[in-house]
């Protein structure tokens, strides 16, 4: 059983340019969700998807879009980034149905270091 | 609203017990505790469901108190490994099932000396 896979590692980006960042789901996992986690922070929700569709969203701009393919994997971009974007960005992948989002254990994967100059 | 975790920080000696405390202002659906150890990702613990559902790994126990909108997580005759950052996160009961979101805390750090 492959584990979630996150790329890249670590990133360094300057003021107002785009970065994308990519998750594998664990085998079988249907939903992605996204955190970003500053330092010495809990994890915020950025946003989830269920079966390829957003299936809900937290409290961040819209410049952070998400994406989610057939097979599950799935990208978060970030356009017009700013300082106080330098984050860990986690995943997490699980087995959602269409009921309740948040009912099974989710897999995080090791996330993406960005550093924002 | 995030949640809020109590204590901050705890220093055990090996064998010794910890609880740590989360608490909502929010009716909740759900709680979840998760650990992350330094520069690791976060790692499932259990999740407590409203009506008494949990699912988790048998060695972790937990509690939550629905009317209070508190959770407790229990840690009995600590080993080293226990050592790291916990999270709880709460579902809030009138998020009506979507994925409003999983509110984490600013968590608990656990330091187990030998």
């Amino acid at each position: 059983e492959t584990g979630v896979t996150q790329s890249p590692t670590h990133l360094i980006k300057t003021r107002g340019q785009q970065v994308t960042l990519r998750c594998s789901s664990q085998s079988g996992h249907n939903t992605v969700s996204w955190y970003q986690q500053a330092l010495g922070q809990g994890p915020q929700f950025i946003f989830q998807y269920y079966r390829e569709e957003e299936n809900g969203r937290g409290n961040f701009p819209p410049r952070f879009s998400g994406l989610q393919f057939p097979n599950y994997s799935s990208e978060l971009n970030v356009n017009a980034l700013e300082l106080d974007d330098s984050a860990l960005y986690l995943c997490a992948s699980s087995l959602g149905t269409s009921g309740r989002a948040w009912d099974n254990e989710q897999f995080f994967g090791p996330g993406t270091r960005l550093t924002v100059l | 609203q995030q949640p809020v975790q109590s204590p901050q920080a705890v220093i055990l000696r090996e064998g010794e017990d910890a609880v740590i405390n989360c608490s909502s202002s929010k009716a909740l659906y759900s709680v979840h505790w998760y650990r992350q150890k330094h520069g690791e990702a976060p790692v499932f613990l259990m999740i407590l469901l409203k009506g008494g559902e949990q699912k988790g790994h048998d060695k972790i126990s937990a509690s939550f108190n629905e009317k209070k909108q508190q959770s407790s997580l229990y840690l009995t005759a600590s080993q080293l490994s226990y050592s790291g950052t916990y999270f709880c996160g709460t579902d809030t009961l009138y998020s009506g099932g979507g994925a409003d979101g999983l509110t984490f805390g600013k968590g608990t750090h656990l330091i187990i000396q030998p």
